[in-house]
């Protein structure tokens, strides 16, 4: 399953497809990128991140995307599993000078089994 | 270390009462973060702290809002006179100043004023 557009607040797919969840990020001079998956009652959770200077980084079923020309983020999770179903937010860092983070608004994988 | 803790997880509280929240970070990292979560938002940034100095507010913090680091480990965040718009979750998180980014959240503080 795949969200269509820059986001959608929930994206239903059948367990076993590949998911894409999309992002649009606000500010050109974020430096930093980050995925979080976060569960109902629990805080956001470290999925995979990614510096402006890349455009793709892999990790164990996951794949981030870069595009740092429309400004746009997406997170590919591989052979969706139920234990995936969860709020998953992007969240950029807006400049070198700063910590913070500026998460964007969440979207919600229901996984089907 | 079993990563970053807050107390208490859940905190009731009556409008116009004080209350106060603690974060222990991880404890090799220097930066540590305070959030705010409403119900289908993602978290706001509120303010950070390199060691023991805060370095950065938001606007969303307000004169109500207080937050210490006193000796560059946990962190406490103060809410005086607490109004019913502040029920929320409260989140911390913690990171390292060089290298790897990736900002650890705590599972949060739960706010409910009545």
């Amino acid at each position: 399953g795949e969200s269509v557009g820059l986001h959608l607040p929930t994206l239903s797919v059948q367990e076993g497809d590949n998911s894409i969840i999309n992002c649009a990020y606000s500010n050109s001079a974020s430096d930093y990128f980050i995925w979080y998956k976060q569960e109902s009652g629990k805080g956001p959770q470290f999925i995979i991140d990614i510096r402006s200077n890349m455009d793709k980084r892999q990790g164990q079923r996951v794949t981030v995307l870069l595009n740092k020309t429309v400004k746009h983020l997406s997170l590919q999770i591989a052979a969706t599993q139920p234990g995936d179903s969860a709020v998953y937010f992007c969240a950029e860092k807006p400049s070198s000078n700063t910590g913070k983070l500026i998460f964007g608004q969440g979207t919600t994988l229901q996984v089907k089994p | 270390d079993t990563g970053v803790s807050q107390d208490p997880r859940h905190k009731i509280t009556k409008r116009g009462q004080n209350v106060t929240f603690r974060c222990d970070p991880i404890s090799e990292h220097n930066r540590l973060y305070w959030y705010r979560q409403t119900l289908g938002q993602g978290p706001e940034f509120l303010t950070y702290f390199q060691n023991e100095a805060q370095l950065e507010k938001s606007r969303l913090l307000s004169d109500r809002f207080s937050a210490e680091r006193p000796k560059g480990s946990f962190s406490t965040l103060e809410i005086q006179r607490t109004e019913q718009g502040d029920s929320a979750m409260y989140l911390c998180a913690s990171s390292p100043i060089v290298g790897n980014y990736g900002y650890t959240f705590g599972s949060g503080t739960r706010l409910t004023v009545v």
